[in-house]
């Protein structure tokens, strides 16, 4: 168990729909990050928050947005929802925010079904 | 535009036989390197880091190894076991004070008993 829990496990939606994804890091753990896997790929960054603020963004959609709240768990919002959209979204903590070998503890991830 | 590769989807190994996963990068920036390990239905983890700095790391039964002038990393598990049998992820971060990782695809690594 690494500690880092993500609600839900799986979704089933529809297109155009919007959803979101919920993520509780590890104690103590400041920095969260969220990825996305679709099949086939790898672990993709979309985006970091560090103690509230956003940190470092990759490859996010318009239509997805974060954020992390003063108890540190952290949203990912995904909204007019495409097929493509299906994928397995990963959130991962860390203590700070980078400049360090850190390395980031990965929850068991939410599955995305978009029908 | 994938930094991080790696080239084999898939590897099988007789048990107690050597295994090496390969990995390439194109980013002269990455400065840190990791595999991370992944079960179905959980999430990945940590596993072996190496810096740049060296050119080889040693965890046990797990030796990674960094050529910075191949831009190519390979991961050594010797003995292999059935408990190995997973998906394995390259992964490198840059020198940009942020701590995201850029991901390989992976290579699933089966253990034949």
């Amino acid at each position: 168990d690494s500690g880092v829990t993500q609600t839900p496990k799986h979704l089933i939606t529809a297109t155009g729909q919007r959803v979101t994804l919920r993520c509780s890091p590890r104690s103590g753990d400041l920095s969260v990050y969220w990825y996305q896997q679709s099949l086939d790929q790898g672990l993709q960054f979309l985006i970091q928050y560090y103690n509230g603020e956003e940190r470092a963004k990759g490859n996010i959609l318009e239509r997805f947005s974060a954020q992390q709240f003063p108890d540190l768990h952290s949203e990912l919002n995904l909204s007019s929802l495409e097929l493509g959209d299906s994928a397995l979204y990963f959130c991962a903590s860390s203590r700070i925010p980078g400049g360090s070998n850190e390395k980031l503890f990965f929850g068991s991830g939410t599955q995305l079904s978009v029908l | 535009d994938q930094q991080v590769k790696q080239n084999s989807p898939s590897l099988s190994v007789q048990e107690g036989r050597i295994s090496i996963l390969n990995c390439d990068y194109t980013n002269s920036m990455f400065d840190y390197f990791l595999w991370y390990k992944k079960y179905p239905a959980e999430g990945p983890t940590f596993l072996i880091s190496i810096s740049s700095i060296k050119d080889k790391n040693e965890d046990g039964r797990f030796t990674v190894f960094l050529n910075k002038s191949a831009k190519h990393l390979s991961l050594h598990i010797v003995p292999s076991q059935p408990g190995d049998s997973a998906v394995y992820f390259c992964a490198a971060r840059a020198q940009t004070g942020a701590n995201n990782l850029f991901f390989g695809t992976g290579t699933r690594l089966t253990v034949i008993p």
